[in-house]
């Protein structure tokens, strides 16, 4: 069955860093996602992204981030300087197609970020 | 502020019983989510829908758009249940936001 990956799965990097996150959706899906979970928290929404642009973005998403879909396979989640309050679970997702938000959603098992 | 409120945060059952997880929220929505996210952090997608009902073997989802309500059920829960279940709603403003989790425990 086809899954989303991610890798690496567990990232430790120094304040200040880039780290770029990356995922490869399942084959066929249109719409890519990223979101975040801090430990104990909720899950928190980043980005969507279609046909090589951002669809949305939340608050969270600001000039620090950025993604892309650098050669029609990877989708990559950037973070330019890290901060301590970047450590997280970042999960990617893929959707078939169609609206945002109408279609059944496939999560990678995720990259776990730590900022030292 | 929370879009999404769920209830219980905490759930212990014993195998057999049945359950429920309720999820309310306050935005407007185009579709709502149930997910499962397993200890080792993975999420699994359960339903996705925007009316009426939906059942898959034993998991069955509700929701009520005029109530703003979403209810998740699992018939004859089994420790292979446990989990962390998350209600997660698409906004008509194509944001997504998530409730805290409720976390099932199933005791043999």
């Amino acid at each position: 069955e086809p899954e989303v990956t991610q890798t690496p799965s567990h990232q430790v990097t120094q304040m200040g860093q880039e780290v770029i996150l990356r995922c490869v959706p399942i084959s066929n899906h249109l719409y890519f996602y990223w979101y975040r979970q801090i430990l104990g928290q909720k899950v928190e929404f980043l980005v969507s992204f279609y046909n090589n642009e951002i669809s949305e973005k939340s608050e969270i998403f600001d000039d620090q981030f950025s993604v892309e879909r650098p050669d029609g396979s990877n989708f990559t989640l950037k973070i330019r300087s890290t901060k301590l309050e970047d450590s997280a679970m970042y999960f990617c997702a893929s959707s078939e197609g169609g609206l945002a938000g109408w279609e059944t959603q496939y999560f990678g098992p995720g990259t776990r970020l730590l900022v030292l | 502020k929370n879009e999404v409120e769920q209830s219980p945060q905490n759930l212990t059952a014993q195998e057999g019983e049945f359950i429920t997880i309720n999820c309310s929220y306050s935005v407007g929505i185009s579709a709502l989510h149930w997910l499962q996210q397993h200890p080792g952090g993975g999420i699994v997608s359960l339903f996705m829908l925007s009316s009426g009902k939906k059942k898959h073997g034993r998991l069955i989802a509700t929701i009520n758009i005029q109530e703003k309500h979403s209810s998740l059920h699992i018939t004859a829960s089994h420790p292979r249940d446990s989990a962390v279940y998350i209600c997660a709603v698409s906004s008509t403003g194509n944001q997504f936001y998530f409730g805290t989790g409720t976390s099932l425990t199933v005791i043999p």
